[in-house]
């Protein structure tokens, strides 16, 4: 069964504008990544947050954890073209144990 | 640094038919992992290794796969026979430990598809 659920299923925007994808997850969590998949380089870890910190940056990507809600949300701003890609969140299992369980994934394109 | 290197990167079968995928992790990782993507879903983890023991293989079918990484290094997963629902990308990461706050490297990965 899949641990983290992304929405949107697909976005698409216009280059220039930010683009958020939401993940939900079902059980406590040590930490929570985010990684990116097009054709040209495959999947590509973006950012881990821990699960006790709220916010972290990462260029010009932000993500921010709920655990209370258990949810995490992925901001890309001043989206360009080369962002096209599938956005997944990946959570372990909590505990003392990681055993990585992935979500379907939001597929973002960006026009310019 | 060399990255995680998988072969082959296509592979056409005919089902109940055998195949074999290879991985050579990037030097120096101890954690190798294979998983399972199918179109529109995301990767499903097949089998962790922690150098040459299994660390998880709890959704691994083991009737029809199975999975080694002898020396701790280099790992190969073979599905014997094939069905048609093995056709998907397989997908080959490691890490440098198994960890709550490692970060894995994904392979080019291997698209299968079982006719």
């Amino acid at each position: 069964s899949q641990q983290g659920e992304e929405d949107p299923q697909a976005l698409s925007i216009q280059e220039g504008e930010n683009a958020t994808m939401n993940c939900s997850y079902k059980t406590s969590i040590n930490n929570l990544q985010w990684y990116r998949q097009n054709s040209g380089r495959g999947l590509v870890h973006l950012i881990l947050i821990r699960s006790n910190e709220r916010e972290k940056h990462s260029g010009r990507l932000r993500v921010t954890l709920d655990t209370s809600k258990k949810s995490s949300s992925l901001l890309i701003t001043a989206s360009r073209a080369a962002d096209t890609a599938s956005y997944f969140c990946a959570t372990d299992g909590g505990g003392g144990s990681y055993i990585p369980t992935f979500g379907r994934g939001t597929s973002l394109i960006v026009h310019p | 640094e060399a990255g995680v290197a998988q072969s082959p990167r296509y592979k056409i079968i005919e089902k109940r038919q055998s195949v074999a995928f290879w991985c050579n992790p990037i030097s120096g990782h101890a954690t190798l992992y294979w998983y399972q993507q199918i179109l529109g879903q995301g990767p499903k983890l097949l089998i962790q290794f922690q150098n040459n023991g299994v660390v998880d293989d709890s959704q691994l079918p083991k009737d029809r796969f199975s999975a080694e990484r002898l020396k701790g290094v280099d790992s190969t997963l073979k599905i014997q026979p094939a069905k048609l629902e093995d056709s998907a990308v397989y997908l080959c990461a490691s890490s440098l430990t198994t960890g709550i706050d490692n970060e894995q490297f994904f392979g080019p990965g291997t698209r299968l598809t079982v006719l």
